[in-house]
């Protein structure tokens, strides 16, 4: 059974710092990974999909990458703003159409 | 900007009630989702539907929960007789073409807060 975890649970950093949050996966049998917003009381946005031919995608600040051999993907988040801060959830496709999720890392930036 | 409609944002109901959430997905897409999170834990998947039935479900779709998409703009999902442990957010999601296993992205609506008494 696919589990997707999410390393860490919770991260704090100054504005204008550069991070990467990672997830992690146990079967790599995926079609395609998503990366997600979800900020308190509302719904989830789709910030990147990386197909599983692909290495890697980038949207403005954000690019994520992943290595599907070894069940990993990262989110690299540059000069970050307290805008960004959320939950970012990662969810993988199998053969079917729901989304599998990690738990999510909570990301808080000071000004 | 389009984006899926879910009403009402928060409802309560004693247990053993039936109750009907609420989505309007985007007009053009093709495939309809419900996930759910119950609170502090993942966003775990419910059921997907497409061309007017259930594609997927999970094991937590058990014979309480029912969905249906009564005209062509909304989506609903029926809990015959709610439990405590029915507590969550539901959220309503839609893609476009086939789906997310064609690499198609999620608009998830912005939620249903489920509470049970």
């Amino acid at each position: 059974k696919q589990e997707v975890t999410q390393i860490p649970a919770a991260l704090s950093v100054p504005e204008g710092e550069n991070l990467v949050l990672n997830c992690s996966f146990t079967d790599s049998a995926i079609y395609n990974l998503q990366w997600f917003r979800q900020d308190p009381g509302k719904g989830l946005t789709s910030l990147l999909l990386i197909q599983s031919s692909q290495r890697e995608q980038t949207s403005g600040r954000l690019n994520a990458s992943l290595d599907k051999s070894s069940g990993r993907s990262t989110l690299y988040i540059a000069a970050s703003q307290p805008g960004d801060s959320a939950t970012y959830l990662c969810a993988v496709t199998q053969a079917g159409t729901a989304l599998i999720f990690g738990k999510g890392t909570t990301l808080s930036v000071s000004s | 900007e389009p984006e899926v409609t879910q009403t009402p944002s928060h409802q309560v109901t004693q247990m053993g009630q039936e109750v009907i959430l609420r989505c309007v997905p985007i007009s053009n897409h093709l495939y309809f989702y419900w996930y759910r999170q119950i609170l502090g834990q993942k966003v775990e998947f419910l059921v997907s539907f497409y061309n007017n039935e259930i594609s997927e479900k999970s094991e937590i779709f058990d014979d309480q929960f029912s969905v249906e998409r009564p005209d062509g703009s909304n989506f609903t999902l029926k809990i015959r007789s709610t439990k405590l442990e029915d507590s969550a957010m539901y959220f309503c999601a839609s893609s476009a073409g086939q789906g997310v296993i064609a690499n198609e992205k999620l608009f998830f609506g912005s939620g249903t807060q489920l509470s049970v008494l």
